[in-house]
């Protein structure tokens, strides 16, 4: 696709429900990064893929956060039993191989909020 | 210490001015680049600068590597400029993010 896609693009969830928020990257980006952004914060790392290879999840504040992307493209961030605090955006970005002049390029995010 | 910081943390101007927000960013970082997050939350890859200078209409940017520096330049300023600029760098490949510049522009 022309971007990266996110959706939902806002989510209401009842504390202790499961979410899954979808990312959809540009077509041929291998690399695919999660992140979380609070309320007048920058971004947060959360975890990131090489094609499928979940290289580094250290940014992951819980074993209640779970990240996939089985096919290389599509990818998956999951929260159990949702908690308040993880009330955020949450923004997926992709960019091309390393050494091509494009950055990153982010999608518009989702909008959770915990009840 | 701090990775990358960035300067002022807010900023308001007339509709028509010019502005300048810098970003310093340590060894540890490279290829900075400069972000805007809308008043919606999107975040609008600006410019890719590792190093040298880039133009993109009103807007341009310069990195000057070796003095771990980057300037985005901001020329006749409107109100759809407002929002929070950031810059970023890479850093074994995650991005750390300056706090920001707030930058408001009244009509």
């Amino acid at each position: 696709g022309a971007g990266v896609s996110q959706s939902p693009r806002y989510k209401v969830a009842k504390r202790g429900q499961d979410v899954a928020l979808r990312c959809d990257p540009i077509s041929g980006h291998v690399s695919l990064f999660w992140y979380q952004q609070a309320l007048g914060q920058g971004p947060e790392f959360l975890t990131y893929f090489q094609n499928e290879a979940q290289l580094d999840k250290s940014g992951l504040p819980s074993d209640r956060f779970f990240a996939e992307r089985p096919e290389g493209s599509v990818s998956t961030l999951k929260i159990q039993r949702t908690q308040q605090e993880d009330s955020a955006v949450y923004l997926c970005a992709s960019s091309a191989p390393t050494g091509m002049d494009y950055g990153y390029t982010f999608g518009s995010g989702t909008r959770l909020t915990v009840v | 210490g701090i990775q990358v910081e960035q300067s002022p943390p807010d900023l308001i101007l007339q509709e028509g001015a010019n502005s300048t927000l810098r970003c310093n960013f340590s060894d540890s970082v490279n290829n900075l680049q400069w972000f805007h997050q809308n008043p919606w939350g999107q975040l609008i890859n600006l410019f890719y600068i590792p190093s040298g200078t880039k133009q993109n209409g009103r807007l341009s940017a310069t990195t000057v590597a070796t003095e771990r520096y980057s300037l985005l330049y901001i020329s006749s300023s409107q109100t759809t400029d407002s929002g929070v600029y950031f810059c970023a760098g890479d850093s074994n490949y995650q991005l750390i993010w300056g706090a920001g510049t707030k930058l408001i522009i009244k009509p």
